[in-house]
This record gives structure tokens, C-alpha cells and sequence, in this order.
């Protein structure tokens, strides 16, 4: 079946303004997961979704940050007043359920900020 | 808290050969997953083998396999008869098996693999 997608692949923003990004999971996944991913660095756990859970936000580095995820399928990751050090790759990701299963990878996107 | 080690941050290896990639890591865990993933320039993060803590054998996948040294907190990959197709960022992850703490994956910085043709 289809894999994790996310939109768009890439966006160019000037610093200040608001970007939104999408993630669209493995249909049936009831895990989400956000990662940042900066050049020359390891991924950067942001948020996780499970179901209709209260999702865990301990990986948002800043309150400019924000998440949420519509009918427990789609999310969205807002970025309010971009700096430049928000510049990097995206990755979503998903999985079935949470505790022992894989998590699969979405293309990411790749936000440069001016 | 968990970390993950990869202290190779570039390697190649020609065409046909094996290499090997190292990854440590440090847990006071004795429940958790370990995994070896993939990120080609098209940057989307493939999952090449997954360990699980409490298995002894070590996980293989085709040309991929691990060793998997739990005492010495050791998760090497092991690539045989390496193709152009492998040339990638490969990384190291960590997730605990403990409800509650197992959300995320912890990761190591990746390392570089070119393959010579």
C-alpha cells in the first residue's frame, strides 16, 4: 500500500513568517511521529500522536511549534514567526500501534528559512 | 537518559566487498529495539534491520546482517557484497521497550557509506 507522504517536499519561507507542514501516515497506522532533522545532526523526536490520546509534545523545542492531527490520520506541524535556525528536514513517520512496531518514514520536508 | 554512538562518520567500501559500520549505545534498560536505518539523497528513511533486545540471534536481512553484542552495548551492521544502491546515510537508532518511554527513537549522527564502483 501507499507509504507515509508528506507536502510539500520543500519550502522556502522568510524568517517571521508561519509555515505549515503536512504528513499523511500509512492508512490503518494509528501512531504519528515528527522528527527534525538538521544538517550534520541526528534526528530531533518533536511530537508523537497515539490515537485519541493527548499527544506527547516534550520534543518541541519552542512554543513557535505546534501540532495537531485531524481524524486521527493527517497532521499538521505549524511553525509560527520561522526563525533561520528552523531550518532543516521534516520527517514524519508512522507505525500500527506504538510499542514494538516499526515506525516508517515519510519523505520529509526540507524548510529553508531566509 | 539513552544514547547512541556512531563514530565513523564517513566510509566507503568498493563494490562487491563487505564493511562494516559500528554503533554503541548506553541504556540501563534491559527491554528495547535497536535499529539500522537508511537515508539515501532522496532523504526518505528506509529501516534496513531491526534487533530486539531479548533475542540472542543476531537479525540478517539478505546482505544485511548485525552483531549484536548486548554486555559490550555493541550493534554493528554488516553489509556483504555492497552495491552502488547502498551509498547512503545510515544511522543507528535506539527505542526502549518500556510503556511510556517508548515513543521515540533516539539516534546517532549517521555515517556515510560510498560505494566504489
Amino acid at each position: 500500500g501507499a507509504g507515509v507522504s508528506q507536502s510539500p517536499s520543500n519550502k522556502v519561507t522568510e524568517k517571521g513568517k508561519d509555515v505549515e507542514l503536512r504528513c499523511d501516515p500509512i492508512s490503518g497506522h494509528t501512531a504519528l511521529y515528527w522528527y527534525r532533522q538538521s544538517l550534520g545532526q541526528g534526528l530531533e523526536f518533536l511530537i508523537y500522536f497515539q490515537g485519541n490520546s493527548a499527544p506527547d509534545k516534550s520534543g518541541l523545542p519552542s512554543d513557535r511549534f505546534s501540532a495537531e492531527r485531524t481524524g486521527g490520520s493527517v497532521s499538521t506541524l505549524t511553525i509560527q514567526r520561522t526563525q533561520q535556525e528552523d531550518s532543516a528536514v521534516y520527517l514524519c513517520a508512522s507505525s500500527l500501534r506504538t510499542s514494538t512496531d516499526t515506525q516508517y518514514f515519510g519523505p520529509g520536508t526540507r524548510l529553508t528559512v531566509l | 537518559a539513552q544514547t547512541v554512538t556512531q563514530s565513523q562518520p564517513e566510509m566507503s567500501v568498493q563494490e562487491a566487498e563487505t564493511v562494516t559500520l559500528s554503533c554503541t549505545y548506553d541504556t540501563s534498560e534491559s527491554d528495547y529495539y535497536l535499529f539500522w536505518y537508511k537515508q539515501p539523497p532522496s532523504r526518505q528513511m528506509i529501516l534496513v534491520i531491526r534487533q530486539e533486545a531479548y533475542k540472542q540471534q543476531n537479525a540478517t536481512e539478505n546482505r544485511f546482517s548485525v552483531n549484536f553484542q548486548k554486555a559490550a552495548k555493541s550493534f554493528s551492521l554488516k553489509i556483504s557484497d555492497s552495491q552502488l544502491g547502498d551509498a547512503a546515510m545510515y544511522f543507528c537508532a535506539y527505542r526502549s521497550g518500556h510503556a511510556g518511554n517508548n515513543r521515540k527513537l533516539i539516534w546517532g549522527l549517521g555515517t556515510s557509506l560510498a560505494v566504489n564502483p
